[in-house]
């Protein structure tokens, strides 16, 4: 199985900062790769895939980049309605695997 | 609009079974789909996916031969068979539809989500 390592596991920001996560797969997955925001007690929304497509509806202050085994999900300002949990997860092969989650608090 | 809506979660005995069902609406029933589960305060678990015209079913190790993924396409109703239920199967149960017909893994939309406790 592909393991996904996520870095940090939390985060404190405040709005307006510039905040990065990284994503690592134990084995390359070309750009296989997929990122997802949860809020508490509501479904993972989809944000981006093919690791650096933003999906419809997606504000562009969000961006993903990488390849291989190294990936990263960028905002670039956050706001409040970003407070949230993100995971990454890989769809280079079966099964599919989530990372373990980046919580970003407000600080 | 996509919409997934989950029904049939509740309390089950540790060895019983329950059946959890994914009623789509608002596309094309033919695209794959997958459950996705989530134990109270942990990470996503990938469970299974069922391809459009259910030929094609993979399952997670911590489930097979005790969780069956069907779909009944007349319906457009995903189900999700689970039997011999464990404490570790606590969790709440996402259905999602695969962007791709060819059940590449790259999930674009989610339901709600319905809880599935474990407990004597």
């Amino acid at each position: 199985d592909i393991q996904m390592t996520q870095s940090p596991s939390s985060l404190s920001a405040s709005v307006g900062d510039r905040v990065t996560i990284t994503c690592r797969a134990s084995q390359g997955i070309s750009n296989f790769l997929a990122w997802f925001q949860q809020k508490p007690g509501k479904a993972p929304k989809s944000l981006i895939y093919a690791a650096s497509n933003l999906q419809s509806g997606v504000p562009s202050r969000f961006s993903g980049s990488g390849s291989g085994t190294h990936f990263t999900l960028t905002i670039s300002s956050l706001q409040p309605e970003d407070f949230a949990t993100y995971y990454c997860q890989q769809y280079g092969s079966y099964p599919l695997t989530f990372g373990g989650g980046t919580q970003v608090e407000i600080k | 609009q996509v919409q997934l809506v989950e029904s049939g979660g509740g309390v089950v005995q540790p060895g019983g079974s329950l059946r959890l069902s994914c009623a789509a609406s608002g596309f094309a029933f033919t695209y794959p789909l997958h459950w996705v589960r989530q134990a109270p305060g942990k990470g996503l678990e990938w469970v299974a996916v069922i391809s459009f015209d259910g030929s094609n079913i993979y399952n997670a190790d911590s489930v097979k031969g005790r969780f069956t993924t069907s779909r009944d396409n007349s319906k457009n109703t995903l189900y999700l068979q689970m039997n011999n239920v464990r404490p570790e199967d606590t969790a709440v149960y996402y259905c999602a539809r695969d962007a791709y017909h060819d059940y590449r893994g790259a999930l674009d939309y989610w339901g709600q989500g319905t809880l599935v406790t474990v407990s004597s």
